[in-house]
């Protein structure tokens, strides 16, 4: 099973700052089957970023992710006042599928 | 739309079952995996397992082979997830979610809206 370990758990930063945050895999994703999901309270995880740095439909260009192997990076260039909520990482390359423990960006 | 609907919140005793179902419309049912995730009050996204488009084959987490049982109806366009031997713990929000299709690995591009369990005495 491949364990993600997020980090930070909690980022402080301002609107406008750029936020980073790093999903660390315990063995090397094939395929870079890595993706990103952002999660507002009382709402369904919404898929930000697949295949480690695809963007998925819809989703803003200052979100972008980087990484391969067992390192993976989601940046927020310019954080808006809705980018302050919860963001988790996945492998879904093959079973078991996991998710990391989530980051949250909170407002300075 | 391309949605996902789930059935309704539900509460069940401990030892009990419950079997929660997820309606897809606006694509192609049957070419799709479909998967249910479950997040408990304030903790982080759990993959509880996976059923492939022809509905004979399902993956499931470690933790819930012995009491986890997900099954699809084609001709309904619907996905059940069944959980048994219910305890406090299983108290969450359960989502249904798209997966990858027949030829293309996916991420979980659909979600359904959750369903709330608890489970209480």
């Amino acid at each position: 099973e491949i364990v993600l370990t997020q980090s930070p758990g909690t980022l402080s930063l301002s609107p406008g700052e750029r936020a980073t945050l790093s999903c660390r895999a315990s063995q090397s994703v094939s395929g870079s089957y890595l993706a990103w999901y952002q999660q507002k309270p009382g709402q369904a995880p919404r898929l930000l970023i697949s295949g480690a740095s695809s963007r998925a439909t819809g989703i803003p260009d200052r979100f972008s992710g980087s990484g391969s192997g067992t390192d993976f990076t989601l940046t927020i260039s310019r954080l808006e006042p809705e980018d302050f909520v919860v963001y988790y990482c996945q492998y879904y390359g093959s079973s078991p599928l996991t998710f990391g423990g989530g980051s949250k960006v909170e407002i300075k | 739309q391309v949605q996902l609907v789930q059935s309704g919140a539900e509460v069940q005793k401990p030892g009990a079952s419950v079997k929660l179902s997820c309606q897809a419309s606006g694509y192609t049912f049957n070419i799709y995996y479909m998967h249910w995730v479950r997040q408990a009050p304030g903790q982080g996204l759990e993959w509880m397992g996976g059923i492939n488009p022809g509905g004979d084959t399902t993956s499931y987490a470690q933790k819930f082979q012995a009491r986890l049982t997900l099954t699809r109806d084609t001709s309904r366009s619907t996905v059940y997830m069944e959980l048994s031997s219910l305890t406090s713990d299983d108290t969450s929000v359960y989502y249904c979610a798209r997966g990858s299709s027949v030829t293309t690995r996916r991420a979980f591009d659909i979600w359904g809206q959750g369903t709330m369990v608890t489970v209480s005495s």
